[in-house]
């Protein structure tokens, strides 16, 4: 079965770069989640997406921003890198309204280096 | 705000042998989801089972079974016959959504070690 997609899967960037991580959900998903998880630390919720539309919206610093496409894919930018934005960073997917009944599944992770 | 608490950091368990991992949570509300996710090395996030809160039956998944207490805010996972590939790291997490779009918020984990 197709899963959530999420590209790159390591990036190494300097301080105050910006990055670009994607994120693919399941086919026929339309609800996309991100969640930050620092290292030794549990995800933290970053914001989701509906139908193009934010949802709902975490700990996401300024810097970041975040959208989804009409094919449903979303990526979150990150601008102004800090060492603290080193964290893997998890894009999640399901059908709006079910993602407590059914759980949400989640993508491999982007790990963000940032040095 | 809701909150979750794995008062278990590191666990460890013999293979065959059974272990539970607890867990708590805070919050207000009275309809929401409860899971367990196991997140191995290579870093996956793998959903173990899941607990809807007006549903007093305990949700059983193989050998993975939850003790869900609703009055007492207390989820805890139990694994039975241990098996090497159950070493992970463990998060509890809590689901609630007020606009179908379900926020979890999770605990900090509990490792477990599975020894041969």
């Amino acid at each position: 079965a197709a899963g959530v997609i999420q590209s790159p899967r390591h990036l190494i960037k300097e301080k105050r770069e910006t990055a670009t991580l994607k994120c693919y959900p399941i086919p026929r998903h339309d609800t996309v989640y991100w969640y930050q998880q620092g290292p030794g630390q549990d995800p933290q919720f970053l914001i989701s997406f509906y139908e193009k539309m934010q949802s709902d919206k975490g700990s996401i610093p300024d810097r970041f921003s975040a959208q989804q496409f009409s094919d449903y894919h979303s990526e979150l930018n990150m601008s102004s890198l800090e060492l603290g934005d080193s964290a893997l960073y998890f894009c999640a997917s399901s059908l709006f309204g079910t993602g407590g009944v059914y759980g949400y599944t989640f993508g491999s992770g982007t790990r963000l280096t940032v040095v | 705000a809701q909150t979750v608490t794995q008062s278990q950091p590191e666990m460890s368990v013999q293979e065959a042998e059974t272990v539970t991992l607890s867990c708590t949570y805070d919050t207000s509300e009275s309809d929401y989801y409860l899971f367990w996710y196991k997140q191995p090395p290579s870093r996956q996030m793998i959903l173990v089972i899941r607990q809807e809160a007006y549903k007093q039956q305990n949700a059983t998944e193989n050998r993975f079974s939850v003790n869900f207490q609703k009055a007492a805010k207390s989820f805890s996972l139990k694994i039975s016959d241990s098996q090497l590939g159950d070493a992970a790291m463990y998060f509890c997490a809590y689901g609630y959504s007020g606009a179908g779009s379900y926020q979890l918020t999770f605990g900090k984990g509990t490792k477990l070690s599975v020894i041969p």
